[in-house]
């Protein structure tokens, strides 16, 4: 079965701290796809990153990156130098297909205060 | 490029109307997937269509709930005789097919339709 674990349910930091946001995936493919999501507090699901499985390179976007760790199931996002406005509801997800369903974790809720 | 759109954005029923929520795919993606997220938990995966075909319903209740997306038009999650657990938001998202030049399998999420059920 497949599983995508979000432990940190609630993160509080600072403005200007870097935080990483942890999840742990569980599968039996060899193909599959990762996603991360953001949830802002209005409410719409916005779309920040895919990756498959044969691809362990780690991104850099602005100030978000992503390390994806086969050897421990782990595909995790840090901000770097937070602001208020990265203050949302962070998802991971997992795809197994093409075509196929997304299978969420819990979310993080990301708090960053001024 | 319009995104994905869904309406009505806030829906109100009382047990045992019928709800019936909107998709309307970005253009040129011909696959849809209808989620679901309760008060205080995650994303279930509800259904996924294609045009005229449903290719996976494993998430969908076995009663009351039905879903389409006919050859013109937009997708329909109908929900009948709803009660007050059916109160959550609902998310479309839609994909190109993988036939299409420059195929990607991103789901891209409309805005959600929020559901309260009195």
């Amino acid at each position: 079965a497949q599983k995508v674990t979000q432990a940190q349910t609630e993160i509080s930091v600072v403005e200007k701290e870097d935080v990483t946001l942890d999840c742990v995936y569980e599968t039996r493919d060899t193909t599959y796809y990762l996603f991360w999501y953001k949830q802002p507090p209005s409410g719409e699901l916005v779309f920040l990153i895919r990756r498959n499985s044969f691809d362990e390179q780690n991104e850099i976007s602005g100030r978000y990156s992503w390390n994806f760790q086969k050897s421990t199931s782990s595909f995790n996002f840090t901000i770097t130098a937070s602001q208020v406005v990265d203050s949302a509801v962070y998802f991971c997800a997992l795809k197994i297909n093409q075509g196929g369903k997304l299978i969420f974790g819990q979310g993080t809720e990301l708090s960053v205060k001024p | 490029n319009a995104g994905v759109m869904q309406n009505p954005r806030h829906l109100v029923r009382r047990r045992g109307q019928e709800a019936r929520l909107r998709c309307s795919p970005m253009k040129g993606h011909s696959h849809v997937y209808w989620y679901r997220q309760l008060p205080e938990e995650g994303l279930k995966f509800m259904v996924y269509l294609q045009k005229e075909n449903i290719i996976d319903e494993s998430g969908m209740p076995k009663e009351r709930f039905s879903a389409e997306f006919p050859k013109e038009g937009p997708s329909i999650l109908r929900i009948q005789q709803v009660v007050r657990g059916d109160s959550a938001a609902y998310f479309c998202a839609s994909s190109p097919s993988p036939r299409s030049q420059g195929y990607t399998d991103t789901q891209y999420f409309g805005p959600g339709t929020r559901l309260t059920v009195l």
